[in-house]
């Protein structure tokens, strides 16, 4: 299958910094990745959609302002972490897929934990 | 709104026994469903899919049934392996590229 490669794999980082995790398709262009989040035993909740060259689509409840995610290029989406608090500690997920409909498989990468002190 | 239900674990099983693990959803409209698996280190990986009610998804000897009178799609293995040993998401799909996870199951296979 194809590949997508997150980094980094672990972070911590201080409270009131911010942090950048990096997804990217390796062998393929994604025309859409997609970003979840993960608590301890509680299922992967989709953060946001973002589409190359336009602006993310956030999920409700989800912070715009505080997770930034750009999409620049078809082979890598970032998202950002501003100004991160301890409850922002989890581990991030990110997906790739190489086109859209609902018979398109998506490809996920390693996954980020990030611990915020 | 639409989820997934899937038993906690950790199972941990023998070598060669028999595996089920249950998975149940809520939907609104008529969902796709999946499983996927996530080994050390690794991403999640498709394991196997069915898109309508009754098909029958299999893969590595993996099986589950889109049952839709019971809103179940319980994943199963005749003989698991040491290898098998990852975390198992059931998860959803309605109309779009969206997909609804379940919590995750750990299994872990002994020799």
């Amino acid at each position: 299958g194809a590949v997508v490669s997150q980094h980094p794999s672990r972070v911590i980082c201080k409270s009131g910094t911010s942090v950048k995790i990096e997804c990217r398709s390796l062998d393929f262009q994604a025309t859409t990745m997609f970003w979840y989040r993960q608590f301890p035993k509680q299922s992967l909740m989709l953060m946001a959609t973002s589409n190359e060259g336009s602006k993310a689509t956030y999920e409700q409840g989800v912070e715009k302002d505080k997770f930034l995610i750009n999409h620049a290029s078809l082979t890598l989406s970032t998202l950002t972490v501003t100004s991160a608090h301890p409850e922002d500690s989890s581990f991030y997920i990110c997906s790739a897929a190489p086109g859209t409909g609902l018979n398109t498989e998506a490809f996920f990468g390693q996954g980020t934990r990030l611990t915020v002190v | 709104g639409d989820s997934v239900t899937q038993m906690e674990g950790p199972v941990t099983l023998s070598e060669e026994a028999f595996l089920t693990i249950n998975c149940t959803y809520t939907a609104t409209g008529y969902p796709s469903l999946f499983w996927y698996v996530q080994y050390p280190g690794e991403g999640l990986q498709l394991l196997l899919k069915a898109t309508k009610a009754d098909d029958k998804g299999s893969n590595k000897g993996f099986e589950a049934t889109y049952r839709k009178e019971t809103t179940s799609f319980h994943l199963e293995k005749g003989s698991v392996q040491v290898s098998d040993s990852a975390v198992y998401f059931c998860a959803l799909s309605v109309s779009t590229d969206k997909l609804i996870f379940g919590t995750g199951t750990r299994l872990q296979v002994f020799p």
